[in-house]
């Protein structure tokens, strides 16, 4: 039992580059959520889906696109990257949306240079 | 908007002193909250939650934590820290209904001295 997956864990770009970070879980959750983490301002969300089919806007989506491609795998692609992205980004899943237990992954660490 | 505030960037105590991370949070009706831990190069990991009941909640690797209206706190205590303490401590809330995400606040650094 895995949990939350993260591909890649390390990542450098250049500026204008386009990629998409990997995300799967294997406890069978509804949710999946992506976080970026920036020194000193904890974790902020991007995007989330409540449930496989939906996906909805967090607190700093642009830039940002993502896809629910089934009910394990949650995919966040930058398609032109800049380097006020530089970040951790970390993908977490849920059982259900709302006040639940949020399982995360390792974290991937992207720079673009 | 619903917000957390944790006042201590970062706290350094000795090895088997007492430790106690403070967490504020906006939120008219009765929150959810959460105490996550992150230790260095990893992900974060649930330490307990509050969502109803008895205020003051026991969690993993000893600690527990104390929920006051009153004061819109929830506080994170150990009696006795030990050096794999060593991480960062995320206060959360979820204002739930109306809005169901994780609020984190910025996060609190502990260092062990030995």
């Amino acid at each position: 039992n895995a949990g939350v997956t993260q591909t890649p864990k390390f990542q450098v770009l250049k500026t204008g580059q386009s990629m998409t970070l990997q995300c799967a879980q294997d406890m069978n959750h509804n949710s999946m959520y992506w976080y970026r983490q920036d020194p000193g301002m904890g974790l902020r969300l991007i995007y989330y889906s409540a449930s496989e089919g939906t996906t909805d806007k967090g607190e700093v989506p642009n830039g940002y696109n993502v896809s629910r491609l089934n009910k394990r795998e949650f995919s966040l692609r930058l398609e032109s990257a800049a380097p006020s992205q530089t970040s951790v980004y970390f993908c977490a899943s849920s059982e259900n949306w709302g006040p639940d237990t949020q399982y995360f992954g390792p974290g991937t660490r992207l720079t673009v240079l | 908007a619903q917000s957390v505030t944790q006042p201590d960037i970062h706290i350094t105590v000795s090895e088997g002193a007492s430790l106690e991370l403070r967490c504020n949070y906006s939120y008219g009706a009765t929150p959810y909250l959460f105490w996550y831990v992150q230790s260095p190069g990893q992900g974060l990991q649930l330490l307990l939650k509050y969502f109803s009941g008895d205020t003051l909640v026991q969690g993993i690797k000893g600690f527990e934590a104390e929920f006051k209206r009153s004061q819109s706190s929830f506080n994170l205590r150990k009696p006795s820290v030990h050096w794999s303490d060593a991480a960062e401590y995320f206060c959360a809330v979820v204002a739930f209904p109306g809005q169901g995400n994780l609020i984190f606040g910025k996060g609190t650094k502990l260092s062990v001295k030995p």
